[in-house]
């Protein structure tokens, strides 16, 4: 079964707009955390944001934020006024528990493209 | 302060043959990963290390990949022999700890092409 799962290939969202990046996951652990990564056409994966499942607020980092609903095991980012630099794939990933390994599972990504 | 550090950044080689990938972590970052990108795919981790020793390594195909960390902070991957499959871009990256919120950083990756 995925463990994360982004079920948006593709979004294409005018310049300024606010957009929501869908992201759901899977897991029975109690503990456990929720990243958002981007990925320009250069490759590199830039951190956005973190969310920690015994966080009460969510996260926010200027433009992001990060909508997480626990109980629907929902962790959505939200990136506010979009740019032409905010093009490019996204990732959600959780970090598990697993016996202290602390690894990083990811999505398969969303593909964001801002138009001018 | 430097990012994590990766080469080479491109390389193509002939299937059976091999290949080595060289990371360099972030200064005192004591955890270091592998992972494998295959197009249009998130990443995979294939391996992490605390300093010098391995965490996890249950998706790295043993049979023929191969990772150290020597003195817990240069980290190689090694692929021998090298299939059609192994095509996709290594990323290396390195956290403070791996634990908490500390986020990993990723080097710009190394794509390789198997022909």
């Amino acid at each position: 079964a995925q463990k994360i799962t982004q079920t948006q290939p593709g979004m294409f969202v005018q310049e300024k707009e606010a957009v929501t990046l869908d992201c759901t996951y899977d897991t029975s652990d109690q503990s456990y955390g929720l990243f958002w990564y981007k990925q320009p056409s250069s490759g590199e994966m830039i951190f956005l944001i973190y969310q920690g499942s015994y966080d009460e607020q969510n996260a926010t980092e200027g433009r992001y934020s990060l909508n997480f609903q626990k109980a629907r095991k929902s962790a959505n980012l939200v990136i506010s006024a979009s740019q032409l630099g905010d093009s490019a794939m996204y990732f959600c990933a959780m970090r598990e528990d697993p016996q202290g390994a602390q690894k990083l599972v990811f999505g398969q990504g969303t593909r964001l493209t801002i138009n001018p | 302060e430097a990012g994590v550090a990766q080469s080479p950044r491109y390389k193509i080689i002939e299937k059976r043959q091999s290949v080595a990938f060289w990371c360099n972590p972030i200064s005192g970052h004591a955890t270091l990963y592998w992972y494998q990108q295959i197009l249009g795919q998130g990443p995979k981790l294939l391996i992490q290390f605390q300093n010098n020793g391995v965490v996890d390594d249950s998706q790295l195909p043993k049979d023929r990949f191969s990772a150290e960390r020597l003195k817990g902070v240069d980290s190689t991957l090694k692929i021998q022999p090298a299939k059609l499959e192994d095509s996709a871009v290594y990323l290396c990256a390195s956290s403070l700890d791996g634990t908490g919120g500390n986020e990993q950083f990723f080097g710009p990756g190394t794509r390789l092409t198997v022909l």
